[in-house]
């Protein structure tokens, strides 16, 4: 069954570096999700990509965070100038159409010291 | 604006006990609403949903009723196993008329079956 990848499982980056969260929706996807889940809080929404641009972002989302599908199949995150405050599991999800299903992939835990 | 809550968790169970976990929600127009799992080590699975008013989710034992009036959307199961252990998220979609639009979720439920 074709599931959501996301590399790697586990990075940890020092404040300030950037850092780049990789994510292989599946393939006749057309929607792409950023989420993400700071440690005993809420999954928070970051970003939705629609025809290769955003569609819609939260105020989570400001100019440090970018997205980019470069390829055609990977998707992905960059955090410019990561803060303390970054550190959270990350989810990629992506949906096919306009139904409501989300396929998530198993996260990535983004630890800044 | 969206929202939504859940019990706080852990849930600790015996085998073959009843479930319930609560969830309601704040929503403006006509949310769907879901319910996700995370096994240990796995993404997000979506569980069951439902896309209107007293429609009811279900699968692998599990079900849940979208209540209107009482705005909830509460997961049962009428007898957990080990393999049940996981995280549940409730989740909202804000407006089941335009689709893939961003979901809202509860911060969680940890449930842990014991035999």
């Amino acid at each position: 069954e074709p599931e959501v990848t996301q590399t790697p499982s586990h990075q940890v980056t020092q404040m300030g570096q950037e850092v780049i969260l990789r994510c292989v929706p599946i393939s006749n996807h057309l929607y792409f999700y950023w989420y993400r889940q700071i440690l005993g809080q809420k999954v928070e929404f970051l970003v939705s990509f629609y025809n290769n641009e955003i569609s819609e972002k939260s105020e989570i989302f400001d100019d440090q965070f970018s997205v980019e599908r470069p390829d055609g199949s990977n998707f992905t995150l960059k955090i410019r100038s990561t803060k303390l405050e970054d550190s959270a599991m990350y989810f990629c999800a992506s949906g096919r159409d306009r139904s409501y299903e989300q396929y998530f992939g198993p996260g990535t835990r983004l630890t800044v010291t | 604006g969206n929202s939504v809550t859940q019990m706080e968790g852990p849930v600790t169970l015996s085998e073959e006990a009843f479930l319930t976990i609560n969830c309601t929600y704040t929503a403006t127009g006509y949310p769907s609403l879901f319910w996700y799992v995370q096994y240990p080590g796995e993404g997000l699975q979506l569980l069951l949903k439902a896309t209107k008013a007293d429609d009811k989710g279900s699968n692998k034992g599990f079900e849940a009723t979208y209540r209107k009036e009482t705005t909830s959307f509460h997961l049962e199961k009428g007898s957990v196993q080990v393999s049940d252990s996981a995280v549940y998220f409730c989740a909202l979609s804000p407006d089941r008329n335009s689709g893939n639009t961003p979901l809202v979720f509860g911060k969680g439920t940890r449930l842990s079956v014991i035999a």
